[in-house]
């Protein structure tokens, strides 16, 4: 079965400074997913960046990056100009081959940013 | 529309009461989910349907019946709940895709808000 592991249950940071997130998985697919999801106090769940494993290259969203290493079976989350509206619980999140219907989600990692 | 809407978004009910939560996608998604969610802990996977037919039952108590009437609509219809049930309630949806040959799901949900749960 496959798992996801957030070491940090939290993390803070100085608003415009940058922060990494980590998370690491262990399937034994090689062809899968990968997502950070946000939730906001009180606000609706929303995906963040999505890296598919058979793309070497890192995806990005603006602010944010990811740093995924295959075989380390790591994937972290760096956020830069980190702003108040960051503040929120992060979730890694792993989807099986073909993109299944089922995400296993990591603990979380709670992000405070202070002003 | 890129919404997923859930109603109530508050609910109070005693342990022989019946009530159902709601939630409706207009983005043509065909997977739909429920997901129960402790404070501070990660949604915990209750149900999917994938076009309209339940294919996940994440060994939920039969207190907790999902339906799906149609492929914008899902619904938890909760009876004889415990305290221990109380908590958000979280609908989801996510598109049907095709990636290399290979059918699935793109594992992008899109999450409603929540309905908020307190069993007396």
């Amino acid at each position: 079965a496959q798992t996801v592991t957030q070491s940090q249950p939290e993390m803070s940071v100085q608003e415009a400074e940058t922060v990494t997130l980590s998370c690491t998985y262990d399937t034994s697919e090689s062809d899968y997913y990968l997502f950070w999801y946000k939730q906001p106090p009180s606000r609706q769940m929303i995906l963040v960046i999505r890296q598919e494993a058979y793309k070497q290259q890192n995806a990005t969203e603006n602010r944010f990056s990811v740093n995924f290493q295959k075989a380390a079976k790591s994937f972290s989350l760096k956020i830069s100009d980190s702003q108040l509206g960051d503040a929120a619980m992060y979730f890694c999140a792993y989807s099986g081959q073909g993109g299944s219907e089922k995400l296993v989600f990591g603990k979380g990692t709670k992000l405070t940013v202070n002003p | 529309d890129t919404e997923v809407t859930q109603t109530p978004k508050h609910l109070v009910m005693g342990m022989t009461n019946k009530k159902s939560l709601k939630c409706e996608q207009h983005m043509g998604h065909r997977a739909m989910y429920w997901y129960k969610q402790k404070a501070k802990k990660p949604p915990e996977l209750m149900f999917v349907y994938s076009y309209e037919k339940l294919s996940i039952n994440e060994s939920v108590p039969s207190r907790f019946s999902p339906e799906c009437p149609n492929s914008s609509l899902l619904n938890l219809h909760l009876h004889a709940l415990q305290p221990e049930d109380s908590a958000l309630y979280l609908c989801a949806s996510s598109r049907s895709t095709s990636v290399r040959g290979l059918a699935g799901y793109s594992g992008e949900l899109f999450f409603g808000e929540g309905s908020r749960l307190t069993v007396l």
